[in-house]
This record gives structure tokens, C-alpha cells and sequence, in this order.
């Protein structure tokens, strides 16, 4: 099993581009989760998805949207980059149910310019 | 909104001490506790977790003690070791319908001196 991936690894946009990150997981998990870290933070939940063509709003979700089309695949979209969203972004998986733990993938670093 | 921090930013020893890292909670409702290693260029990685009716939880070389009357959560390294150096964040779950969804503390950086 690869776990959870992402891509691409590395990207630089420029102010007012667009773009898409995507996570992939071969767990079969149902919850799913994208988060961003900045220097000095911890990991903060943009959005989350509880299953297949669900999505819902995490802390920090402006700029941001979010699909889940496809139940091993959740994907991150940028419509208008800001030089704010500058950001190491990390997707995670878990089963359903009770609180456990969140499979992490290695994460995207993304630079506005 | 409640959140989970931590007493120490950094944390420097010696290998073979042991080494513990701290970390304060505000959210009383929350009912799981985990604590991940994050390597440099890596995702976290899982190391210990517990849930609120344990106050103790020990795996190989880690130990999680949980306080909930001074809502404090604490991660032990026993002879820690170079590969020990990493960030280490806990996370907090709020229970009920929160879909397991984690808030996690800033991080304490911790490293090991040969």
C-alpha cells in the first residue's frame, strides 16, 4: 500500500493563479482532511470530508475549495492565489467512527509569488 | 475557540537521557489525545495515543500521561536517541460529531546531541 500521496511535491505560483492539489489514499478510508502548516504553527484544518461526495468547512477554509468525487481521492483547489497561502499543505485519512488516528501524506509545499 | 498549546517550544538533550514533553489543554469536552513526530520534509507521523478514560499509555521507549484535572498531557522518551530529533505536536479530539477531527498544539522542537 502507498498510504497517502500527494501531488505535486513542490509548486510556485504567481498572485491570481489557480491550482489544484491532489491527495490520494488506498486505505479506503472515509474521512479525509486537508490541512496547512505554517513556520512556528501547528497543522490547521482548511477542509474535511466525511465520504464521497461530501465536503465541510474546517478553521481556516477561505480561499479554498474542496472535491471528494471519488472516495480515494480529495482534492484542494486555489481559485485566485494570494502570497497568504504561501504553505506546506497536508492531506490525512482515517476510518469512520470514533476518534483515531489520521494517516498523514508527505505533503506540498506551495510559494506565492 | 478552545485550542491545544504547549509549555516549550524547544527542547535539547543528551543522548540516552530521557526527555518529556509537555503540552496544555482547554477543551474539557475532548475525549482523545495523540501525539505525532514530524520529521524535517516529512508528514507527521503517529507515535502514542490515548484516550480520556486512561490517565497512562506506554509503547515501545514512549509513555502518554494524561492529567484532566490540570488538563495537561505529557509525552516521556526513554534514551532518546539522534533519530529522536524531530517536532512533536499533539492533538486533541473534541468528541461527539466531530468526525475525528484533531486540533493540534504549535509543536516543540526537540534535539538530541550525540
Amino acid at each position: 500500500n502507498a498510504g497517502v500521496t500527494q501531488t505535486p511535491k513542490f509548486r510556485v505560483l504567481k498572485t491570481g493563479q489557480s491550482m489544484t492539489l491532489l491527495c490520494a489514499q488506498d486505505m479506503n478510508h472515509e474521512y479525509m482532511y486537508w490541512y496547512r502548516q505554517d513556520p512556528g504553527m501547528g497543522l490547521r484544518l482548511i477542509h474535511y470530508s466525511v465520504g464521497e461526495g461530501t465536503t465541510a468547512k474546517g478553521e481556516v477554509p477561505d480561499g479554498y475549495n474542496v472535491s471528494r468525487l471519488k472516495k480515494q481521492n480529495f482534492l484542494l483547489g486555489l481559485e485566485s492565489a494570494a502570497p497568504s497561502q504561501t504553505s506546506v499543505y497536508f492531506c490525512a485519512s482515517r476510518p469512520s467512527g470514533g476518534a483515531g488516528e489520521q494517516f498523514f501524506g508527505p505533503g506540498t509545499r506551495l510559494t506565492v509569488l | 475557540g478552545e485550542s491545544v498549546g504547549l509549555h516549550l517550544p524547544t527542547l535539547s538533550v543528551q543522548e540516552g537521557d530521557n526527555s518529556i514533553i509537555n503540552c496544555a489543554y482547554s477543551n474539557s469536552a475532548s475525549d482523545y489525545f495523540i501525539w505525532y513526530k514530524q520529521e524535517s520534509g516529512k508528514g507527521p507521523q503517529f507515535i502514542i495515543d490515548i484516550r480520556s478514560n486512561m490517565d497512562k499509555r506506554q509503547g515501545q521507549r514512549v509513555t502518554v500521561l494524561l492529567n484532566k484535572t490540570v488538563k495537561h498531557l505529557s509525552l516521556q522518551i526513554a534514551a532518546t536517541q539522534p533519530g529522536d530529533s524531530a517536532v512533536y505536536f499533539c492533538a486533541e479530539n473534541a468528541g461527539g460529531t466531530s468526525y475525528g477531527k484533531l486540533t493540534f498544539g504549535q509543536g516543540t522542537i526537540l534535539t538530541v546531541h550525540p
